[in-house]
């Protein structure tokens, strides 16, 4: 596709269950980032990738939180033992190489509205 | 710790007018800045970016100064239109530190009242 996408739009899961969530980045782009967005904030890093390797992690809250890359395309962010605190939109955004489009920015998907009841 | 802020959460201004968005950060070793635009049920869209070696960068009716000792930067929409109603997020990077994530403020909520 032309942008980046992400499935699921929405996501509804129970307290304790596993989720995960889906980016399929521009075609070409080797940088993927994820970031997680709450009510009233900004989005925030979580992680991110250059090719298939987690180049930065820092930003992953705690060990529940994970993602991969492995072919270096399509990218999991992966949340074990869901939490009420966990929801929010979860966005993925692309990017050409290391984070530098021709005006350096970051092409974000629609994102992914998880809900934890 | 908030690295960028944005302190106004929202903004109404009339069609035609000027509309001026603020951001402030207090990281020393941001060197690039964007603006995003995001409106509900979609991603953030970029709208325009400075380099810390320019202090305005211009593009169409959008225009982003920079002032670096004061660590500020503002967006100016002129003229301001319907289609411009949307949240703006202010944000910025450390370029050359390995990873190019950009710190977000928590945006501002602009109103271009027709």
């Amino acid at each position: 596709g032309a942008g980046v996408s992400q499935t699921p739009s929405n996501k509804v899961t129970e307290k304790g269950k596993y989720v995960e969530l889906r980016c399929d980045p521009i075609s070409g782009h080797t940088a993927l980032y994820w970031y997680r967005q709450s009510l009233g904030q900004g989005p925030e890093f979580l992680i991110y990738f250059q090719g298939t390797g987690a180049a930065d992690d820092s930003g992953l809250p705690n060990d529940r939180f994970f993602a991969v890359r492995p072919e270096g395309s399509v990218s999991t962010l992966k949340i074990q033992r869901t939490e009420r605190g966990d929801s929010a939109v979860y966005l993925c955004a692309s990017s050409p190489g290391h984070g530098t489009g021709v005006t350096g920015e970051l092409f974000f998907g629609e994102g992914s509205r998880l809900t934890v009841l | 710790d908030q690295q960028v802020k944005q302190n106004s959460p929202s903004l109404s201004v009339q069609e035609g007018r000027i509309s001026i968005l603020n951001c402030d950060y207090t990281n020393s070793m941001f060197d690039y800045f964007l603006w995003y635009k995001k409106y509900p049920a979609e991603g953030p869209t970029f709208l325009i970016s400075i380099s810390s070696i320019k202090d305005k960068n211009e593009d169409g009716r959008f225009t982003v100064f920079l002032n670096k000792s004061a660590k500020h930067l503002s967006l100016h929409i002129v003229p301001s239109q319907p289609g411009d109603s949307a949240v703006y997020f202010c944000a910025a990077r450390v370029s050359g530190a390995g990873s190019y994530q950009l710190t977000f403020g928590k945006g501002t909520k602009l109103s271009v009242i027709p």
